[in-house]
């Protein structure tokens, strides 16, 4: 069965960097893209970007751009996820999930990683 | 695009029938997906291109709309339908999802 698992809970100072991963198991890893997203306490969903795992190209939201990098290790099925300069608004817990392309759509979801950042 | 969810809450009874709405700041064809997420947990996928039921999802969820405006029905409503509700647009990058839509329990 498809799962994907992520690091763990993440307690970072301000300008620090977090880097969370999200592995794969259960199905082809390089068949599907991955989206990032991320929800801030009481709020909304944010995407944050998507990267293909068959050639790593990579489309980030302009409101990250130059502070986050999506990367993926296809020997290991695992997608990874930084965040530079951290900030207090990137309190968060974030998320990855695949895109299913066939019907456009994020069908599985890693279980979420709690970014708190505090001084 | 901007995704504009309305009610941004509701409360209905087990049984109800309810309908959220979904309109697009500019036509997306049917690139519309439907989540729900309950407290603590990620979203699951309910609705995918506007109007299909993805797999092991209940009958009482339908979806449907093209262009700008999109409905999330719940036909009957259950004591595990009570959650929050998300649409999201595919049809372009950046992805982008409405505000969403929190289901109480009257």
């Amino acid at each position: 069965q498809v799962q994907l698992v992520q690091s763990g809970t993440e307690v970072k100072k301000p300008g620090a960097s977090v880097k969370i991963s999200c592995k794969a198991s259960g199905y082809t890893f390089t068949s599907y893209a991955f989206i990032w997203v991320r929800q801030a306490p009481g709020q909304g969903l944010e995407w944050m970007g998507w990267i293909s795992t068959s050639n790593g190209n990579t489309n980030y939201a302009q409101n990250l751009q130059g502070r986050v990098t999506m990367t993926t290790d296809t020997s290991t099925s695992t997608a990874y996820m930084e965040l530079r300069s951290l900030r207090s608004d990137d309190t968060a817990v974030y998320y990855c999930a695949r895109v299913e392309d066939t019907i456009m759509a994020l069908d599985y979801w890693g279980q979420g990683t709690l970014v708190t950042v505090s001084s | 695009i901007q995704l504009t969810q309305s009610p941004s809450s509701l409360s209905a009874s087990v049984g109800d029938r309810v309908t959220i709405t979904c309109r697009a700041s500019q036509g997306i064809s049917t690139y519309l997906v439907w989540y729900q997420q309950k407290p603590g947990k990620a979203p699951k996928l309910l609705i995918y291109a506007a109007s299909n039921l993805q797999s092991g999802v209940p009958s009482r969820f339908s979806g449907s709309g093209s262009g700008t405006d999109f409905t999330l029905t719940i036909s009957s409503l259950q004591p595990e339908d009570f959650a929050t509700y998300y649409c999201q647009q595919f049809n372009n990058y950046p992805i982008t999802f409405g505000q969403g839509t929190r289901l109480e329990i009257k």
